[in-house]
Order: C-alpha cells, then sequence, then structure tokens
C-alpha cells in the first residue's frame, strides 16, 4: 500500500450518526492532516495532529494518532448533510522533499 | 518542476514595520499556504487559501493577515513586526500532481525583526 491510505473508500451513513475513517502510512512522519473535499471546491485543511499527540479535538472533529500502528483516525460526531464530502489524510514525512502525501480519500456521504 | 517562489531569502526589519511577504506558484495549484517553522516547535499553519479571495485561519493567525487576489499569488502581512514574529516563514501550495495531492514548498524566507 501507498503512503496514506484511507479507509474505507466509501461511507454512507444517516444524519446524525458519527462516522469513523481511518488512514494508514508506511514512513515516520513529522505530522498528519485530514482535509475535506465538497464536490467542484478545493481542498479544506481541517486539523492537524503533529508526531507527539495522540488525539486532538476541533469542534465535532476528533483525530487520533497511534505512531505505533502508522494509523490515524478522523471522528466525525453528529454528522450533518453539510458533511458530504471526500475526506484525505496527508502525511508529512521526515525524510525526502518537503511535500505532504495524500491518500486516495473516503467519499462520506450523509443521508437525511 | 513545480515552481513556489518567495520574494526573499533573508529580511531584516525594524518592530512596528510593515512586512509583506510574497509568494508565487507557477502550477495553477488553488491552495496556498503559510506557516511558519521555529527550533523545537516545527512547522505551523498561519494562514491557508484554496480559492482566490479565499482565506482561513490556521494554528497561530494571530499578528497576520493575507491576500489572495490571484490564483498564483498568496501574500503574507505583518500589519506592525514584533521580535517575536522573527522566523522561518514557508510558503505553500497543493494541487492534484499523477492522481495525488501533494503539497510543494518554498525555499523560505528568515525574517528578522530588531
Amino acid at each position: 500500500s501507498q503512503q496514506g491510505e484511507e479507509d474505507p473508500q466509501a461511507l454512507s451513513i444517516q444524519e446524525g450518526e458519527n462516522a469513523t475513517m481511518n488512514c494508514s502510512y508506511k514512513t515516520s512522519i513529522n505530522n498528519l492532516q485530514w482535509y475535506r473535499q465538497n464536490s467542484g471546491r478545493g481542498l479544506v485543511h481541517l486539523i492537524l495532529i503533529r508526531s507527539n499527540e495522540r488525539e486532538k479535538h476541533s469542534g465535532r472533529l476528533r483525530v487520533t494518532l497511534d505512531t505505533s500502528k502508522k494509523s490515524s483516525s478522523l471522528l466525525i460526531t453528529a454528522s450533518r448533510a453539510a458533511d458530504t464530502a471526500s475526506y484525505f489524510c496527508a502525511t508529512k514525512i521526515i525524510q525526502g522533499a518537503q511535500k505532504l502525501v495524500f491518500g486516495q480519500g473516503t467519499r462520506l456521504t450523509i443521508n437525511p | 518542476d513545480v515552481k513556489v517562489t518567495q520574494s526573499s531569502r533573508y529580511l531584516v526589519k525594524r518592530t512596528g514595520e510593515k512586512v509583506f511577504l510574497e509568494c508565487v506558484q507557477d502550477m495553477d495549484h488553488e491552495n496556498m499556504f503559510w506557516y511558519r517553522q521555529d527550533p523545537g516547535l516545527g512547522l505551523r499553519l498561519i494562514y491557508f487559501s484554496y480559492d482566490v479571495k479565499m482565506k482561513e485561519k490556521g494554528d497561530i493567525p494571530e499578528g497576520y493577515s493575507v491576500s489572495r487576489e490571484k490564483k498564483e499569488r498568496f501574500s503574507l502581512i505583518l500589519e506592525s513586526a514584533s521580535t517575536n514574529q522573527t522566523s522561518m516563514y514557508l510558503c505553500a501550495c497543493l494541487g492534484e500532481t499523477l492522481g495525488r495531492y501533494e503539497q510543494y514548498f518554498g525555499p523560505g524566507t528568515r525574517l528578522t525583526v530588531t
């Protein structure tokens, strides 16, 4: 698998339920970021978690990072129709060029 | 090659001066970012923009503002520079390359405020 792989690829839930998306990566990272992309729009930065952090909250978002398992999860609580979008994790690798590498994304659909 | 250029590599300003840091990218990417990098603190996001005339606050927007009048240009403004804004400033753009999104950084501007 490649650096930054999201799981599942697609998720469909009812409004009000919680949505959990996972991301796995292969190489050591400096930080991991989650982005959202609404249809026809650019990427929007949601939250950043550093390699020495384990959990971070921002509004209805909760991100966890487990560097021993090289994985992260994004939890969206009390989902709303407006949360329908694609969600990407991106890892800033420690070595190599200064760049973020994104996964393929999870397509989240919130049903009313 | 992606080209993200920043107007200055080194800059020395006095406390209270207005400072403009310019960033230009030639990849037609929608997303642009300004970070500052300090020893022991890593990269911290100041502001980002995902479209012309759009801006979003990052982790540490206080004391800064930004301008995105054209897609290729993202400016960081220090209205009244202070010594605690002495830092390395990095601009980045983000876009799709070979089916995957990647973020590319400029060379950085080392700003010293005296």
